[in-house]
């Protein structure tokens, strides 16, 4: 089975940096990613990690340890428009995607 | 640019009737999903299709069937709808690409009463 452990809320303000932590226990682990989803709409995608390490895309990165079972998503430079739901996924051996029950970020001005 | 198209984007139905929720992909997109999205409990995959003429059963699969006769098509059928699907239904497609990101369709909202 699947379990994917990530915060439930977070708040942060405009202009600062917000971490996202997420933990991992999966059957067979074929990639991470992480997904951006505003209240009401269809998730989006913003990142791919399947090797240890940083990835970086603008003012959002992800970092992957398989090892510890463990990824985070960083948002710098927190704008209004950064408030939305954060899902972190694992995809398997089969190629199937597991979800969290994401994270709210809330950017206060 | 379609991408993934659901239909009905809401509905309301009696308890007891049978529904299918239609999910129509223009990207050639070999592998199909459908998920259902619950408050504290996030997105849980119900069926998937890998291909053409193959579906796989998911996380939460009682109550639901699904059919892929083509590429394009991957409708999700509640024979018997009970008020606990009640739920927001979102159909996505994945690449065969090294990412394989998945992209979804803008969900159907369905409320079983």
């Amino acid at each position: 089975g699947q379990n994917i452990d990530q915060p439930t809320e977070m708040t942060a303000t405009e202009g600062a940096i917000v971490q996202i932590n997420c933990t991992y226990q999966t059957s067979g682990f074929n990639g991470l990613f992480w997904y951006q989803q505003h209240a009401g709409e269809a998730p989006t995608f913003l990142s791919y990690n399947v090797l240890d390490g940083l990835e970086e895309k603008g003012r959002f990165s992800s970092f992957l340890s398989r090892s510890k079972g463990y990824s985070y998503l960083l948002l710098k430079e927190l704008q209004m428009k950064d408030s939305a739901s954060y899902l972190c996924a694992v995809r398997d051996d089969d190629y199937k995607l597991s979800f969290g029950a994401g994270t709210t970020v809330t950017v206060r001005a | 640019i379609a991408g993934i198209t659901q239909a009905p984007t809401s509905q309301i139905l009696a308890a007891g009737r049978r529904m299918t929720l239609r999910c129509t992909q223009d990207m050639r997109h070999n592998a199909m999903y459908w998920y259902r999205q619950d408050l504290g409990l996030g997105l849980r995959l119900i069926h998937y299709s890998n291909t053409a003429g193959t579906t796989g059963k998911g996380e939460v699969p009682d109550g639901y069937s699904v059919s892929r006769a083509n590429t394009d098509d991957f409708p999700l059928t509640l024979a018997s709808a009970v008020p606990s699907q009640t739920s927001v239904y979102f159909c996505a497609s994945s690449t065969s690409g090294e990412t394989g990101e998945l992209f979804f369709g803008e969900g159907s909202r369905l409320t079983v009463l």
